[in-house]
């Protein structure tokens, strides 16, 4: 299994600020291929299902805000939240779909400082 | 627009079979993979298996001699069973759809259902 790993296991950021979330993989999630990386990363607050921000490791899915992207490739990856809103406090995980069993990151919790 | 929706029962007594149907609405089952992933309270996500729109399935091996997703054209449903169940696989379950790739490969969950806790007691 590829195991992902996340950090910090949380932070607060103050209103305005950035935020950075790093994800580890175990393994390589880039299919050489067609030079892709199967990682994405998901939003969750209180209450809700997950919601996928970013697929591809740095392809933001539609309506999701521009203050957050991704970056990275092979076995190291970021998501950054450019400007922290107060909307955004959720824990965040990242998802490898390289291979299965499919595995999340343990999640990484962001406040308002 | 594209939901789903998880139903079935909310208490299971430990021993027995978990049953759980996800209904999806705004588009056809015939396409796509259709997954599930359950949460433990104040855990993490854990995929448990998805199926291919063509009846193919594939299983976390932690749970594979366990579990059996299947498919209901029909009804436009896919569906989850959990036997032998314990206090271990008490969770929030929820049903999503798979995004397919640019070489028509499974790819992220693009959208969940809300969400069916379950709890394994006697």
């Amino acid at each position: 299994d590829i195991v992902m790993t996340q950090s910090p296991d949380s932070l607060a950021v103050s209103l305005g600020e950035r935020a950075t979330i790093s994800c580890k993989s175990s393994q390589s999630v880039l299919y050489t291929s067609n030079n892709q990386n199967y990682l994405a990363w998901y939003q969750q607050k209180p209450g809700q299902p997950p919601k996928l921000l970013i697929d591809w490791a740095s392809t933001r899915e539609s309506g999701v805000p521009d203050r957050f992207s991704g970056s990275g490739s092979g076995t190291d990856f970021t998501l950054t939240i450019s400007s922290l809103q107060a909307e955004d406090v959720a824990i965040y995980y990242c998802q490898q779909y390289y291979s299965t069993p499919f595995t999340f990151g343990p999640g990484t919790k962001v406040d308002i400082k | 627009q594209v939901k789903l929706q998880e139903s079935g029962p909310g208490l299971v007594k430990p021993s027995e079979t978990l049953s759980l149907t996800c209904t999806v609405s705004g588009v056809s089952i015939n396409s796509h993979y259709w997954g599930w992933i359950r949460q433990s309270p104040g855990k993490g996500l854990a995929w448990i298996g998805y199926i291919y729109y063509i009846g193919t399935t594939n299983y976390n091996p932690s749970l594979r001699s366990r579990v059996t997703i299947s498919l209901d054209r029909s009804k436009n449903q896919f569906s989850l069973k959990l036997t032998s169940v314990t206090a271990a696989d008490t969770a929030m379950y929820y049903c999503a759809r798979l995004a397919l790739g640019d070489l028509g490969e499974q790819g992220p969950f693009d959208i969940w259902g809300q969400g069916t806790m379950v709890t394994v007691s006697s």
